[in-house]
């Protein structure tokens, strides 16, 4: 089956900085590929997403790059905030209906 | 987006016993699916809830375990079966849009089986 691997699982950045959590995939069919972010004790909500036509897709200071080539995507998080601190899954569309998550990044951003 | 409703929110449940989590959406919606997140842990697709006809289970996952119903194209039941310690989880019901791949969890049931 499909297989999504991320890193790092946790990560800790100084408040204004960036972030980058990266992600793999197995299935070279896939082809949308959104971003999580669950905050303590709530739902994951979706933040953003890329599907397979497109290398780049920006949403204020979130970002998400695409490289179907080596089968990798990441998200980037630039001027952090302290409520940005949340665990991140990254998640990759398998067999057309099914979403495979990776296994989450604790991002906690020191003020 | 779709506005969609789980209860119980949390439950505290005997070893052994069944428990049977609700969810309702405010629009039809094509595709429903069950997810587990155990604690600290990322979210597994236990199965796919299908209008009118038996659940699609993901490997690991059984029927008898985890029964799952769907009467209509806005609610969905869950039944965790038989509870262990193990059980203890979030359960999340999910839903896609149509646009394909896009999905949208409920708050999720937090089970705390003794």
């Amino acid at each position: 089956g499909e297989n999504v691997e991320q890193h790092p699982s946790t990560l800790s950045v100084q408040e204004g900085d960036s972030a980058v959590i990266k992600c793999t995939y197995s299935d070279s069919a896939s082809n949308y590929f959104p971003w999580y972010k669950q905050e303590l004790g709530k739902r994951p909500q979706l933040i953003i997403d890329i599907r397979s036509n497109v290398g780049e897709k920006k949403d204020q200071r979130i970002a998400v790059t695409l490289n179907k080539t080596a089968k990798h995507f990441s998200l980037h998080i630039t001027e952090t905030q302290p409520e940005d601190s949340a665990v991140y899954f990254c998640a990759a569309l398998f067999g057309n209906e099914k979403l495979t998550f990776g296994t989450g990044t604790r991002l906690t951003i020191i003020p | 987006s779709a506005v969609i409703s789980q209860k119980p929110s949390r439950d505290i449940c005997q070893r052994g016993t069944s428990l049977t989590i609700q969810c309702q959406v405010d629009s039809q919606v094509t595709m429903m699916f069950w997810y587990r997140q155990q604690p600290g842990q990322s979210l597994t697709l236990i199965a796919t809830a299908n209008q009118g006809s038996e659940a699609t289970y993901e490997s690991g996952f059984v029927i008898d375990k985890f029964p799952i119903s769907r009467p209509n194209l806005t609610f969905s039941t869950l039944t965790v079966s038989n509870m262990s310690p193990e059980d203890s989880s979030i359960y999340l019901c999910s839903v896609g849009t149509g646009v394909t791949g896009e999905l949208f969890f409920g708050e999720g049931s937090r089970l705390t089986v003794l």
